[in-house]
């Protein structure tokens, strides 16, 4: 039960640029949250946007969200090939009985060529 | 540092047997949650549990159970493994509320042959 889609699957750039990777999702949600995973280990939380707010900063990662557009968007400014791995983004789902979980999108693979 | 650890990074079991795949939190976190990983598929939601003793299931719960007897501490147990039980497991910790992110363990990749 994928909530997240991320727009593009896959994105590769070189140094120094920019990279913007997107997200859609489709019911009302509390807060969306951007995860980084390198490849073959675990996800790494990189920062959480609320419902309320429009942007967001931490470091090189600017993170907006249109609520009335059910997107966000993650820019990764100035990347370095470190920033190589796939992102995820992930929204909060009520259980029933009031306990949230999370529900990922698929991902975007983004690859930084020295 | 504050982390999840998973027992281990890499498994093979056969056919039949039962695994256990181990979960420990160091951050006192309420919240402690199963995951497979799968390409194409993304990450889906095995089962979890927001307390010790109890838990919930979450959208794939067939073939597997859960036991959480520790608040840091959550298994994962595979009754009888399966060769379409092979995937990527990522457990993960939270505390309870709505505006946390979770804490992910390295991942452990099970082979089932």
């Amino acid at each position: 039960s994928q909530q997240g889609e991320e727009d593009p699957q896959a994105l590769s750039i070189q140094e120094g640029e920019n990279a913007t990777m997107n997200c859609s999702y489709k019911t009302s949600i509390n807060n969306l949250q951007w995860y980084r995973q390198n490849s073959g280990r675990g996800l790494v939380h990189l920062i959480l946007i609320r419902s309320n707010e429009r942007e967001k900063h931490s470091g090189r990662l600017r993170v907006t969200l249109d609520t009335s557009k059910k997107s966000s968007s993650l820019l990764i400014t100035a990347s370095r090939a470190a920033d190589t791995a796939s992102y995820f983004c992930a929204t909060v789902s009520m259980f029933s009985g009031g306990y949230n979980k999370l529900i990922f999108g698929a991902g975007t693979r983004l690859a930084v060529h020295p | 540092d504050v982390k999840v650890t998973q027992s281990s990074r890499y498994l093979v079991k056969r056919t039949g047997e039962k695994v256990f795949l181990e979960c420990v939190q160091d951050m006192d976190h309420e919240n402690m949650f199963w995951y497979r990983q799968d390409p194409g598929l993304g990450l889906r939601l095995i089962y979890f549990s927001y307390d010790v003793k109890m838990k919930e299931k979450g959208d794939i719960p067939e073939g597997y159970s859960v036991s959480r007897e520790k608040k840091e501490r959550f298994s994962l147990i595979l009754e009888s493994a399966s060769t379409n039980q092979t995937s990527m497991y990522l457990c993960a910790s939270s505390f309870i509320g709505l505006n946390y992110g979770y804490t992910f363990g390295s991942g452990t990749r099970l082979t089932v042959v």
